[in-house]
């Protein structure tokens, strides 16, 4: 079975500082892809960063980046610099067969 | 374009109503899903097309019917739902990979916030 954990159901982070986010995964796949997603209150579910599995180096965005160890099935996001519209849900996600499969979700507070 | 659109984006509907909500994109994607997603919860899979034929059926109740009348629309037609039914349902779409599973991103539409009474 395919599965996906996020172990931390709330996190908050002060402006401009640094927080990791935290996933682990679970699949027979020998090459799949995984996600994080943002979730604002606003509700739409955005694309923040996707990594390849069979690509060792670690997938960035600006101020996003991964910590991807695919022996561990360890998959964390990395945010730089918060700011205060990065306030959302965050979900990592597993592309499974015909499906994506979500983690439970981490909601991150940014502080003034 | 890289956008999901989908209508409405909000439907308060009775029991015994019948409604549908609707979702379209045009980034050419061959596998298009619906997802439920109560308050603070992940989203859940309800179903999913591919080259618009029906793939998978997360054992959901008869009183959700999908439709996929072209590689471009989605619909879900609602009827005699119950008020635990009421949710944000979320569409998406990607593309397939000559795997059969999907290897880029689901692109996700903004929702339909619904409420059954």
């Amino acid at each position: 079975a395919q599965t996906v954990t996020q172990s931390q159901p709330e996190m908050s982070v002060q402006e401009a500082e640094t927080v990791t986010l935290s996933c682990t995964y679970d699949t027979s796949e020998s090459n799949y892809y995984l996600f994080w997603y943002k979730q604002p209150p606003s509700r739409q579910m955005i694309l923040v960063i996707r990594q390849e599995a069979y690509k060792q180096q670690n997938a960035t965005e600006n101020r996003f980046s991964v910590n991807f160890q695919k022996a561990a099935k360890s998959f964390s996001l990395k945010i730089s610099d918060s700011q205060l519209g990065d306030t959302a849900m965050y979900f990592c996600a597993l592309d499974g067969t015909y499906k994506y499969i979500f983690g439970t979700g981490t909601r991150l507070k940014v502080l003034a | 374009d890289t956008e999901v659109t989908q209508t409405p984006k909000h439907l308060v509907m009775g029991m015994t109503n019948k409604k549908s909500l609707k979702c379209e994109q045009h980034m050419g994607h061959r596998a298009m899903y619906w997802y439920k997603q109560k308050a603070k919860k992940p989203p859940e899979l309800m179903f999913v097309y591919s080259y618009e034929k029906l793939s998978i059926n997360e054992s959901v109740p008869s009183r959700f019917s999908p439709e996929c009348p072209n590689s471009s629309l989605l619909n879900l037609h609602l009827h005699a739902l119950q008020p635990e039914d009421s949710a944000l349902y979320l569409c998406a779409s990607s593309h397939i990979s000559g795997r059969g599973g999907s290897d880029t991103e689901a692109f996700f539409g903004q929702g339909t916030r619904l409420t059954v009474v």
